[in-house]
């Protein structure tokens, strides 16, 4: 039971235009949500978070929409820079006494000059 | 400095052998993971460690068997393996387990590929 998902495995965009990213999800338990990057041949690493309680998280060029009613969620970069190429997945966290986070399955971002 | 290392990097073997993989963080942290990450791309938890305790088992095969010798290493022994079991496996650690960490530091991955 997939309960995050990333609906666009790859998404290119010119470098300086808008990037969204966007990620939908089942569970309304979730409390947290996170976007991490990943480049070939290395491990995810944490780009930006939200919390449920919240419904937008900016930091730098990278804003993180939360739409509860909805379960959606999206990651917009602006500017886009080619060094944004990547693959970002969307994960969230539901409290629990084994608290884990459920990852998406990624949607491969391409920023093209 | 590598934050969080493993150990190969690359791992082919034939169906029924043992193998094993290591990972080191040197970040202080006292929770350590390892995730699978299959062919659909899927990332997803195995086991989390805190403190050299085990937190989270997620329905795993108990081929599959965690060892945390201290905080900073946990490595995962496999026994008998199959085909099923090519995937990526990363290790990641997070400064703690209450409250949760969201931000988890990933190694760069163990692509196991079982022939």
């Amino acid at each position: 039971d997939q309960q995050v998902k990333q609906n666009s495995p790859s998404l290119s965009v010119q470098e300086g235009r808008i990037s969204i990213l966007n990620c939908d999800y089942t569970n309304s338990m979730f409390d947290y949500f996170l976007w991490y990057k990943k480049y070939p041949a290395e491990g995810p690493t944490f780009l930006i978070s939200i919390s449920s309680i919240k419904d937008k998280n900016e930091d730098g060029r990278f804003t993180v929409f939360l739409n509860k009613s909805a379960k959606h969620l999206s990651l917009h970069i602006v500017p886009s820079q080619p060094g944004d190429s990547a693959v970002y997945f969307c994960a969230a966290s539901v409290p629990s006494n084994t608290d884990k986070l459920i990852f998406g399955t990624g949607t491969r971002l391409q920023v093209f000059p | 400095d590598t934050a969080v290392s493993q150990t190969p990097k690359y791992l082919v073997t034939q169906m029924g052998n043992d193998k094993s993989i290591k990972c080191e963080q040197n970040l202080g942290h006292d929770t350590m993971y390892w995730y699978k990450q299959d062919s659909k791309k899927f990332l997803k938890i195995m086991f989390s460690y805190n403190n050299k305790e085990l937190i989270i088992n997620e329905t795993v095969p108990n081929r599959f068997s965690p060892k945390s010798p201290d905080k900073a290493h946990l490595n995962l022994h496999i026994n008998s393996l199959e085909l099923g079991d090519s995937a990526v496996y990363f290790c990641a650690s997070s400064q703690e387990w209450r409250p949760f960490s969201y931000e988890q530091y990933f190694g760069p991955g163990t692509r196991l590929t079982v022939t």
